[in-house]
């Protein structure tokens, strides 16, 4: 199974700030990243496809890019709807794994 | 407006059986691949299996493989995932979600509210 690393755990940040999510695979994934983001009510939707491709509907202050065998979400200004769980999973091969996910918390 | 809700959750003791149900509504189902999600108490999430379009392809976890089965009637455009033999690990939210595969990537791009499965004595 390919494993991923997502850092960091929690993050506590401003409103305006900018951040950024990392994600690491235990093996290559091709650009087969995609980011979820899930509210405390437990809704879920998509952010982000095959690394860097905004899910329609979704503001473009979120951005999503790769740099080696590391993925990143960034959002550019933290808006207060922004404070959430962020999830990266893989749809490189089957079983399809997420990483153990992000709490983006108001500082 | 995509809609996806899932029913049939509750209470179960080990070893015993359960089957949820995903009624999905404002696409055509019979287009798209079918996945269940579930989610741990106070933890991340963990895909449990998928369904293709037309029901000839599945695909599980190895910690389900054998005692859960993922089906579909598109008739009725409705998912379902049959859970025997349940263990106190089982116990999650349980998400229903459609694929949209584009070839290249393949992802969830919509997903339910959740039902949530307790298992225990």
């Amino acid at each position: 199974d390919i494993q991923m690393t997502q850092s960091p755990s929690s993050l506590p940040a401003s409103l305006g700030e900018r951040v950024t999510i990392i994600c690491r695979a235990s093996q290559g994934i091709s650009n087969n990243l995609n980011w979820y983001q899930q509210k405390p009510d437990g809704t879920i939707k998509p952010l982000i496809y095959y690394t860097s491709n905004l899910q329609s509907g979704v503001p473009s202050s979120f951005s999503g890019s790769r740099s080696g065998t590391d993925y990143s979400l960034t959002i550019s200004s933290l808006e207060p709807e922004d404070f959430a769980m962020y999830y990266c999973q893989q749809d490189a091969s089957f079983p399809y794994t997420f990483g153990a996910g992000t709490k983006l918390e108001l500082k | 407006e995509v809609q996806l809700v899932e029913s049939g959750g509750g209470l179960v003791q080990p070893g015993r059986s359960l089957k949820l149900s995903c009624a999905a509504s404002g696409f055509t189902f019979s287009d798209y691949n079918m996945a269940w999600v579930r989610q741990a108490p106070k933890k991340g999430l963990e895909w449990v299996a998928t369904i293709s379009y037309d029901g000839s392809s599945t695909y599980y976890r190895d910690s389900v493989k054998g005692r859960f089965t993922i089906s579909r009637d598109n008739a009725k455009s409705t998912l379902y995932l049959q859970m025997d033999s349940l263990r106190s690990e089982d116990t999650a939210t349980y998400y229903c979600a459609r694929h949209v595969d584009y070839g290249y990537t393949d992802y969830f791009d919509y997903w339910g509210q959740g039902v949530m499965v307790t298992v225990s004595s």
